[in-house]
């Protein structure tokens, strides 16, 4: 199984603003995936982050708003740009391992 | 393009009686499903997931999810019901097992009472 853990676990930040959200599985993963759940929602992929190239972002998302890092094969970052309320959710950091798919404990983000 | 259908919004049930949460996809070949569940406040958990083999699949907690290709189902199931499994159950599928792009049902809220 992985463990995953994820800082900050919540903010409140105002808009404009910008928050960077860390991702750290105790197993080396060659792809990371970063979901977003909006309030009342379900969860939607945002991008895929391999080991030294660049994500690959779902439809709808686009690197400028969401830049992502993947330094080594253990971490991961996402930034929430220039943020607005819309953007008020819960960030989720996953990855694979073997045929089971694992969620880290996601960072509730609140816009104001 | 792949989906995943939860009829329900809401599935309430008294404890100790069984309880069906519905799951219906849409996928093209092989599909790979899952059942998580999400407590208040806290992260997504995995129940069980179907591959491939048994249609019966048994997963954590006492919840078991039969595979019905011909219906294109994957409802979550439990013989007898806690309050304490009161959560967020979603349902979600992927076209292969090599790809961490999951695609979830709506979630469906599931309320035991006493």
């Amino acid at each position: 199984s992985a463990v995953i853990s994820q800082k900050p676990s919540r903010d409140i930040c105002q808009r404009g603003t910008s928050l960077t959200i860390q991702c750290q599985v105790d197993s080396q993963v060659t792809m990371m995936f970063w979901y977003r759940q909006q309030p009342g929602q379900s969860l939607t992929l945002i991008a895929t982050a391999n080991q030294g190239s660049e994500a690959t972002y779902e439809s709808g998302f686009v690197i400028d708003k969401f830049p992502i890092s993947r330094p080594n094969l253990t971490f991961s970052t996402l930034t929430v740009s220039n943020m607005s309320p819309e953007d008020s959710s819960i960030y989720l950091c996953s990855v694979v391992l073997g045929n089971e798919q694992y969620f880290g404990p996601g960072t509730r983000l609140t816009v104001t | 393009a792949q989906s995943v259908a939860q009829p329900e919004d809401q599935v309430n049930v008294a404890e100790g009686n069984p309880l069906t949460v519905k799951c219906t996809y849409s996928v093209s070949g092989n599909p790979y499903l899952f059942w998580y569940v999400q407590y208040p406040n806290r992260g997504l958990q995995f129940l069980l997931k179907y591959i491939t083999g048994d249609n019966l699949v048994k997963g954590s907690y006492g919840f078991e999810a039969e595979f019905n290709k011909s219906q294109t189902s994957f409802h979550l199931k439990k013989p007898s019901a806690l309050v304490s499994d009161s959560a967020l159950y979603f349902c979600a599928v992927k076209g292969s097992s090599n790809t961490g792009k999951l695609i979830f049902g709506q979630g469906t809220t599931l309320q035991v009472k006493p």
